[in-house]
């Protein structure tokens, strides 16, 4: 089973519907991370978080939201999809040394 | 703060021929360094990572690069390309122990790697 696992893996909605994107992992870290990934812009860090109670924006957070229900789940939300919006996003997981991606979520917003 | 700039948004190699995927980084406090690479449609996968010990890293797939603290460089390279190299590769920086970087990963902008039969 993989270490990071992200639902849905395909998504495509409408302009001002809310979506959330789930993320889980079984590696035992406190750390976790939302990126969004754009062509040619690499990857972006949207929020983090290095433990249940700590929750801290990142560089593009506008528009996002998250919450972290447990060690193992950390989940992104859009409360109003805009098409700008549509990118890859990751999910990952880290120990001292080392960041763990998800598979990512293909976004689409129509 | 802290950033990477990766030389190149497209590389193109013959197969056999050399690869050279170059990264500069800027960090205030010593880095920690990656190479991530994507397959297409696929996630990021950890090449080879820098965390201090020797300034030559080996990585997977014959992969290598090398921390030169002097140059904030960390280039990437294999000897001999191959058809099945052709991915999009992502250097990555964080901050050791200490600074409000810590744990947190900046990524340069990506090189898509084409390799010709």
């Amino acid at each position: 089973d993989a270490d990071v696992t992200q639902t849905p893996r395909n998504r495509i909605t409408k302009t001002g519907k809310r979506i959330m994107l789930e993320c889980s992992q079984t590696k035992g870290h406190d750390r976790m991370y939302w990126y969004r990934q754009d062509p040619g812009l690499g990857l972006r860090l949207i929020y983090y978080s290095f433990d249940v109670k700590d929750i801290n924006k990142g560089e593009i957070s506008d528009g996002y939201s998250v919450s972290r229900q447990a060690q193992a789940k950390f989940s992104l939300s859009l409360e109003s999809a805009i098409p700008n919006q549509t990118a890859l996003y990751f999910c990952a997981t880290s120990d001292v040394t080392e960041q763990f991606f998800g598979p990512g979520t293909r976004l689409t917003v129509l | 703060a802290q950033s990477v700039t990766q030389l190149g948004s497209h590389v193109s190699v013959s197969e056999g021929a050399l690869v050279l995927l170059r990264c500069n980084y800027s960090s205030s406090v010593p880095p920690y360094l990656f190479w991530y690479v994507q397959y297409p449609n696929q996630g990021l996968q950890l090449l080879l990572k820098y965390t201090s010990a020797a300034t030559l890293v080996k990585g997977i797939n014959g992969f290598e690069a090398e921390f030169k603290k002097s140059e904030t460089s960390f280039h990437l390279t294999k000897p001999s390309a191959h058809m099945s190299d052709a991915a999009e590769y992502f250097c990555a920086v964080s901050a050791k122990a200490g600074g409000t970087s810590y744990g947190k990963l900046t990524f340069g902008q990506g090189t898509i790697l084409t390799v010709h039969p």
